[in-house]
């Protein structure tokens, strides 16, 4: 059975800050690996998507990367904002794009 | 407007009683998914369709019931609430024919069995 991990659980940093969210899985077998952001009481929203073949994905302040064979992901922010503020969230895909979710970890970026 | 919707936001109800959750895309997505989220426990598939009138079980199926008619609908149904299953409940959706694709979701629905 997948089991991803995320850490740290949670996370304050001073705006401006560079940061390293970490995810870990155990089945190196998946399809891809999702980023996602959850603002309290809303839903997900999908930031960066890695398939299997690929080692990294950028988008804007955002870089993932992804090492299937040792079952870890690293979603770096660039320059953190108070916008940032959210939970982060790793799912990684088995067949029929099933996710299997980590807990995430919830940032805090204070002025 | 196109998008994946979920009704209702929040809804209270007692042990034993039935309620469906109901999720509506307009994308014409293949894949719909129906999550759980607990503290603790983050998100848990419960239930997922590929098409029409294909669905299949995930994690955490025990207690509910779906259905896939149209494409676009994709309801939830406890059968007898249990407190249990007070959690947020997320429909989800995307288009994948090469499990590559990125999932879409709902803002939620906020269910408390009193």
């Amino acid at each position: 059975k997948q089991e991803v991990t995320q850490i740290p659980a949670a996370l304050s940093v001073p705006e401006g800050e560079n940061l390293v969210l970490n995810c870990s899985f155990t089945d190196s077998a998946i399809y891809n690996l999702q980023w996602f952001r959850q603002d309290p009481g809303k839903g997900l929203t999908s930031l960066l998507l890695i398939q299997s073949s690929q080692r990294e994905q950028t988008s804007g302040r955002l870089n993932a990367s992804l090492d299937k064979s040792s079952g870890r992901s690293t979603l770096y922010i660039a320059a953190s904002q108070p916008g940032d503020s959210a939970t982060y969230l790793c799912a990684v895909a088995g067949g029929g794009n099933k996710l299997t979710f980590g807990t995430g970890t919830q940032l805090k970026v204070e002025l | 407007d196109a998008g994946i919707t979920q009704s209702p936001r929040y809804k209270i109800t007692e042990t034993g009683r039935q309620v469906t959750l109901m999720c509506h895309q307009t994308w014409s997505h293949s894949y719909m998914f129906w999550y759980r989220q607990d503290l603790g426990h983050g998100l848990r598939l419960i239930y997922y369709s590929a098409a029409a009138d294909i669905t299949d079980k995930g994690e955490v199926p025990d207690g509910y019931v779906v259905s896939r008619s149209k494409t676009e609908n994709f309801p939830l149904t406890l059968e007898s609430a249990t407190r249990s299953q007070t959690s947020v409940y997320f429909c989800a959706s995307s288009d994948s024919r090469t499990s590559n694709e990125k999932l879409f979701f709902g803002s939620g629905t906020q269910l408390s069995v009193l």
